[in-house]
């Protein structure tokens, strides 16, 4: 099956622009993450779905960031009025509760670039 | 709260060396243990986990032994190869939904 995958995989955009970055999580998986992860660093948490409920939101670093999802399907991250300490690459991931021990699926990520 | 420790890189090994990454984590409740590993330019990807006391991960020659005395998850491989380059993240799960992360050991391997 297929795993998670985002877009757009680049992005470049003015400062000050909205950008809408997407995530597809695999079929079956009700937790969904979002990173972000500045060049060479770790990663940084953003939001946690439940389905398509947000329990934790305590990572979105301003209110110029938000995030929904539709059901236990898509999410979409968006980040209004960019700046250029926002560029990083911003990375998805899925993951299958109701058991001990299942890991996270990542996806490929999107890079952004904020000139 | 919950943390993973990780040594810091990056790790400069020639080809066939012994690798260790070590990695310790707090001991709150049961949490379930994994290395993720990220190739340059991709996501992470799950290398190995363990869910419990003493169990040991394996996957493409490496491994790490779950040690609660130690609250330890060390990763190791006997001879590492140039195409094991990359991040090694740690990370634990549990008590949260929200899994915590190392701060990432980079890893060289030259030939």
């Amino acid at each position: 099956g297929a795993g998670v995958s985002q877009s757009p995989s680049n992005k470049v955009t003015e400062k000050g622009k909205d950008v809408e970055l997407r995530c597809d999580p695999i079929s079956g998986h009700t937790a969904l993450y979002w990173y972000r992860q500045r060049l060479g660093q770790g990663l940084e948490f953003l939001i946690y779905f439940q389905g398509n409920s947000a329990p934790d939101k305590s990572g979105l670093p301003s209110d110029r960031f938000s995030a929904e999802r539709t059901g236990e399907s898509v999410s979409t991250l968006t980040i209004q009025r960019t700046q250029q300490e926002d560029s990083a690459v911003y990375l998805c991931a899925s993951r299958k509760t109701g058991e001990k021990g299942n890991e996270q699926f990542f996806g490929p990520g999107t890079r952004l670039t904020v000139l | 709260g919950n943390s993973v420790t990780q040594m810091e890189g990056p790790v400069t090994l020639s080809e066939e060396a012994f690798l260790t990454i070590n990695c310790t984590y707090t001991a709150t409740g049961y949490p379930s243990l994994f290395w993720y590993v990220q190739y340059p330019g991709e996501g992470l990807q799950l290398l190995l986990k363990a869910t419990k006391a003493d169990d040991k991960g394996s996957n493409k020659g490496f491994e790490a032994t779950y040690r609660k005395e130690t609250t330890s998850f060390h990763l190791e491989k006997g001879s590492v190869q140039v195409s094991d380059s990359a991040v090694y993240f740690c990370a634990r799960s549990g008590g949260s939904y929200i899994p915590t992360f190392g701060r990432g050991t980079s890893l060289i391997v030259h030939p």
